[in-house]
């Protein structure tokens, strides 16, 4: 079973709106992490947020929140006033405590942001 | 302060020749992990470091394959005998322990061609 599941190949955006990027996942591993990188066409991965296990509330970095529903399994990435550089691939990943911090990532999702 | 670096940045080989692909972590960072990333996929784990010594090696896809970090710092991914599957993006990063929360650090990647 896939652990890492995104499902949208493509999105598309209108700069200025807000954009959710959809990620769940599967572990029974009680102690896990999740995080969102960025990868522009350069190739690149951009750490962009991280959300701990036991963490009660979502994390949040500038435009990025995570919106984390753990009954559900899901980390969705929501980007707020997209930009035109915010087009990328986006990766969503997980890290569980019992497997050496290895990073498993989802297939990824790419964000075009239009004019 | 530095990055993650990786050299040479893209190769181009042939079939069934002998290749080295080097990651120098950021100081001090204890932890290094080697992942490959295919066209259009997310990356995938190969190997985890901590220290000197390879602490979990399970996602090496066979034994052609074979890394080393003898000083705990540069490490150096091998590759024998080449194959035209092996053409992919092999990406370090490094992280200041093993815990949980600690975000990995990534290289800008080494593109392999295997001709």
């Amino acid at each position: 079973a896939q652990k890492i599941t995104q499902t949208q190949p493509g999105m598309f955006v209108q700069e200025k709106e807000a954009v959710t990027l959809d990620c769940t996942y599967d572990t029974s591993d009680p102690s896990y992490g999740l995080f969102w990188y960025k990868q522009p066409s350069s190739g690149e991965m951009i750490f962009l947020i991280y959300q701990g296990s036991y963490d009660q509330q979502n994390a949040t970095e500038g435009r990025y929140s995570l919106n984390f529903q753990k009954a559900r399994k899901s980390a969705n990435l929501v980007i707020s006033a997209s930009q035109l550089g915010d087009s990328a691939m986006y990766f969503c990943a997980m890290r569980e405590r019992g497997s050496n911090y290895k990073l498993t990532f989802g297939k990824g999702t790419l964000l075009t942001v239009n004019p | 302060g530095a990055g993650v670096s990786q050299t040479p940045s893209n190769k181009v080989t042939e079939k069934g020749k002998y290749v080295e692909l080097r990651c120098d972590p950021i100081s001090g960072h204890t932890a290094l992990y080697w992942y490959r990333q295919s066209l259009g996929q997310g990356p995938e784990f190969l190997i985890y470091f901590q220290g000197t010594g390879a602490a979990d090696d399970s996602g090496l896809p066979n034994d052609r394959f074979f890394a080393v970090r003898p000083e705990g710092s540069v490490s150096t991914l091998k590759i024998q005998r080449t194959e035209r599957g092996d053409s992919a993006v092999y990406l370090c990063a490094s992280s200041l322990t093993e815990t949980d929360y600690n975000e990995q650090f990534f290289g800008p990647g080494t593109r392999l061609t295997v001709l």
